[in-house]
């Protein structure tokens, strides 16, 4: 059964903090990514990675930074946490080809007070 | 650059009723096209997908969508719903040879027993 984990469901921060966001994938996946979800606007690509150390920035990378030092996990990084950061994110995986169908990690509500 | 549109935000469906989700998309180039499916404290899942070929696809849990080409849409039905269909469903399209998708803001669905 394939699987996406992520580092915590729920997490509170404070304005300025440095978050780090983890993503960890057991099927050897090629290609993995960080997306936030908000009420309205659906899901919105931050970044992608398609190999260890590889990475493109998505729609809305502002912010955020990250790291994919083993090709099963993929970290996000908020350097330095804001208001407008409170949000869902989701994290998925997929094999190295296209169309191929991108498995989701539960998310992780981040509040940054 | 491609876009998807999903006019309805939400959509409430009594128990046994047929539904039929809508989605649009724009791209100056040939897609793929998906449905997600999320449901409550869950990250997202894979319904169905269109490559190519026969434009009627069937997904998981007896829901199909239609591939119409001249109208740019992708709407997804189901003949007969039930109380765990209700999820919020999500519509995506990726270039031919690009991993990276861009979804619709979704549709929530609520079935009213």
């Amino acid at each position: 059964d394939v699987k996406v984990t992520q580092s915590s469901r729920y997490l509170v921060k404070r304005t300025g903090e440095k978050v780090f966001l983890e993503c960890v994938q057991d099927m050897d996946h090629e290609n993995m990514f960080w997306y936030r979800q908000d009420p309205g606007l659906g899901l919105r690509l931050i970044y992608f990675s398609y190999d260890v150390k590889m990475k493109e920035k998505g729609d809305i990378p502002e912010g955020y930074s990250v790291s994919r030092e083993k090709k099963e996990r993929f970290s996000l990084i908020l350097e330095s946490a804001s208001t407008n950061q409170t949000s869902m994110y989701l994290c998925a995986s997929s094999p190295g080809e296209a169309a191929s169908e991108q498995y989701f990690g539960p998310g992780t509500r981040l509040t940054v007070t | 650059a491609q876009s998807v549109t999903q006019l309805d935000s939400q959509v409430p469906v009594f128990e046994e009723a047929p539904v039929e989700l809508r989605c649009n998309y724009s791209s100056s180039v040939s897609v793929y096209l998906f449905w997600y499916v999320q449901y409550p404290n869950q990250g997202l899942q894979l319904l169905l997908k269109y490559l190519s070929g026969s434009t009627l696809v069937k997904g998981i849990n007896g829901f199909e969508a239609e591939f119409n080409k001249s109208q740019t849409s992708f709407h997804l039905r189901k003949p007969s719903v039930h109380i765990s269909d209700t999820a919020e469903y999500f519509c995506a399209v990726s270039r031919f040879g690009n991993e990276k998708l861009t979804f619709g803001t979704g549709t929530r669905l609520t079935i009213i027993p």
